[in-house]
């Protein structure tokens, strides 16, 4: 068990619609991450908090956004939701600031399904 | 070009083999390096991580990085059965940790 716990695991929806994904941390950890993984793009990095504020952005959709919140857990919203995004997303946090040098550990993921 | 790149198999060995895992990254400024390991439909889970140049090595498994030629490499000695995951390497940088692709692998009984 990494410490970090994702909900919900599996998520069915249809196109068009909005769904939030939640993360909780690991106990301490300040920096949360997000990547989604689809079959054939592997670990896509979408985004990073520390502490409350935005520190980096990867190849997140215009139509995707996310916060961290006091208590630093992480929701992901998506919206407007096609086929495409259909993924498992996956968060990480770390207890190390925007540097990157510490080691990451990932929830269980977030299955979602867009019909 | 992918910043790290890592060959997706499959890459299938019988129980007991040596397994040799490779990627090649892009960007000077990275300096840690990370092997995971992925069962179906789980979360990664961080095997090694090293910083820079050189050896790490923990029980049946050793990564090796290699900086001059930007390489990165996962040796598993005896491997087994319950080995079979994908591995996914991934390299830090400023402000992101990227991720190859994976290579699956399947220890053959």
């Amino acid at each position: 068990d990494s410490g970090v716990t994702q909900t919900p695991k599996h998520l069915i929806t249809a196109t068009g619609q909005r769904v939030t994904l939640r993360c909780s941390p690991r106990s301490g950890d300040l920096s949360v991450y997000w990547y989604q993984q689809s079959l054939d793009q592997g670990l896509q990095f979408l985004i990073q908090y520390y502490n409350g504020e935005e520190r980096a952005k990867g190849n997140i959709l215009e139509r995707f956004s996310a916060q961290q919140f006091p208590d630093l857990h992480s929701e992901l919203n998506l919206s407007s939701l096609e086929l495409g995004d259909s993924a498992l997303y996956f968060c990480a946090s770390s207890g190390l600031a925007g540097a990157n040098t510490g080691e990451l550990f990932f929830g269980e993921g977030s299955r979602l399904t867009v019909l | 070009q992918k910043e790290v790149e890592q060959d997706p198999g499959p890459l299938s060995v019988p129980e007991g083999a040596i397994v040799s895992l490779n990627c090649t990254y892009s960007n000077s400024a990275f300096q840690y390096f990370m092997w995971y390991r992925q069962y179906s439909r789980k979360g990664p889970e961080l095997l090694m991580y090293t910083y820079s140049s050189g050896n790490k090595e923990d029980g049946r498994f050793t990564a090796q990085v290699d900086k001059s030629s930007k390489y990165i490499s996962l040796f598993i000695r005896d491997s087994q059965p319950s080995d079979s995951a994908t591995y996914l390497c991934a390299s830090s940088g400023t402000y992101k940790y990227i991720f190859g692709t994976g290579t699956r692998l399947k220890v053959l009984a």
